[in-house]
């Protein structure tokens, strides 16, 4: 049982489309990641979220905590945004937070 | 250097040996998490630490030791190195807020490879 759900699990984009990755998961939460792995590289926050939205630069995250649901939104998607995007959940019943398995995402110029 | 580094990056060993992956973190926060990355599994915890001395297991604990004498360190310890332990390792660590409960906050290391052969 995967408490946190991406989709979806690979995206090709062309340089400049506007992209979308979800998230949803089952577990009471009191914040939500996006987090960013670039190939071979270390995995840095973009986004910590309890409710609503948050903007950086071309990047967007909201998140509906009645339905459990977050998604991230990249505007103008560029080469450099090429990587894999996770999504991870803190658990509002413990310390631990659940992962999902990430979302790869290759923009082709 | 400020943050949370881990080391070897790097690490080549064989089946049966011992291997101790360490971790450092400079902002004395409370929490710290030891994960592995594998293909189709995203990052599953191994253990974690709420504070100096008080660990607890994660999803996947066979096959490794932690301890936590200081706040600042997490060493990882895999006693008798098998294959299946071929994996990215990633340390992380998060703050203790009013309470101690968890503030979210999110902070990885570089990850160590390391390859059981």
């Amino acid at each position: 049982k995967n408490e946190v759900e991406q989709s979806p699990q690979n995206l090709t984009a062309q340089e400049g489309e506007f992209i979308t990755i979800n998230c949803s998961y089952s577990v009471g939460i009191s914040a939500l990641h996006w987090l960013q792995q670039h190939p071979g590289g270390g995995i840095v926050s973009l986004f910590m979220l309890s409710s609503g939205k948050k903007k950086h630069g071309r990047l967007i995250a909201t998140i509906n905590i009645q339905e459990k649901h977050s998604s991230l939104h990249i505007t103008a998607s560029h080469p450099r945004d090429s990587a894999v995007y996770i999504c991870a959940v803190l658990s509002n019943t413990g310390n631990q937070f659940y992962f999902g398995t990430g979302t790869s995402l290759t923009v082709i110029p | 250097d400020a943050g949370i580094t881990q080391s070897p990056r790097y690490k080549i060993t064989e089946t049966g040996r011992q291997v101790t992956l360490m971790c450092h973190q400079t902002w004395s926060h409370s929490y710290m998490f030891w994960y592995r990355q594998d293909l189709g599994h995203g990052l599953r915890l191994i253990y974690y630490s709420a504070a100096a001395d008080i660990t607890d297991k994660g999803e996947v604990p066979d096959g490794y030791v932690v301890s936590r004498s200081k706040t600042e360190n997490f060493p990882l310890t895999l006693e008798s190195a098998t294959r299946s332990q071929t994996s990215v390792y990633f340390c992380a660590s998060s703050e203790a807020g009013i309470g101690g409960a968890n503030t979210g906050e999110l902070f990885f290391g570089e990850g160590s490879r390391l390859t059981v052969l």
